[in-house]
């Protein structure tokens, strides 16, 4: 069975300064990651996958994340954060090898927040 | 393209009462999915269709839910009788379904707040 793991209810950083979201992950085969971002009152919004390539993916808004097979790791990175990337942060995996199509497993979230 | 559209955006009712949402996935998009979140169970799958057909339904939580897609264009979801641990949002989700070796993501609606008295 795939599962992800965020092991922060809540991240703090201060705007200006490097922000990172942990996520791990658990799977058979392969894995797909994703990153999505809630906003208040708001549905999920898609942020960066890796699928396969290059470990580090560049997404939205100038978040990238790096994905570390040995690690089992997908951690959401942001060089210089800002006020408005105060959100709720999902990590999610498919496993390509259940057969599930489109199935993702989302994480528990993670609540960003940026002050100045 | 105006994105996935749910309705209502909320709805408060009272307990034993039927209650159904109402989901219009993006245009060509085969995949269709719905979500519950809560602060306590954060954001759970209940079922998702591919190509109009329910593929996965494990995530419904008993036979008071039940969710159909009688075209590409519109899906619900009901619950008959609702009880106040239904409180939650519903989210649905559309894609494309992927090709080999490719995964196409998810675009989220709004949502629908439900109440339950």
């Amino acid at each position: 069975a795939q599962s992800v793991a965020q092991p922060e209810d809540q991240v703090n950083v201060a705007e200006g300064n490097p922000l990172t979201v942990k996520c791990t992950y658990s799977v058979s085969g392969n894995p797909y990651l994703f990153w999505y971002v809630q906003y208040p009152n708001r549905g999920l919004q898609f942020l960066l996958k890796y699928i396969t390539g290059d470990n580090l993916v560049k997404g939205s808004y100038g978040f990238e994340a790096e994905f570390n097979k040995s690690q089992t790791s997908f951690h959401l990175k942001k060089p210089s954060a800002l006020v408005s990337d105060s959100a709720l942060y999902f990590c999610a995996v498919r496993d390509p090898l259940t057969g599930g199509g489109n199935k993702l497993t989302f994480g528990t979230g993670t609540q960003l927040k940026v002050e100045l | 393209d105006a994105g996935v559209i749910q309705s209502p955006r909320h709805e408060v009712t009272e307990m034993g009462q039927e209650v159904t949402l109402r989901c219009k996935p993006i245009s060509g998009h085969n995949s269709l999915f719905w979500y519950r979140q809560t602060m306590m169970r954060g954001l759970e799958l209940l079922i998702y269709f591919n190509n109009n057909v329910p593929i996965d339904d494990s995530g419904m939580p008993e036979d008071r839910f039940s969710a159909k897609m009688p075209n590409a264009s519109f899906s619900t979801l009901k619950i008959q009788p609702s009880e106040p641990r239904d409180s939650a949002v519903y989210f649905c989700a559309s894609s494309l379904s992927p090709g080999t070796g490719a995964y196409n993501e998810q675009f989220f609606g709004p949502g629908t707040r439900l109440t339950v008295l």
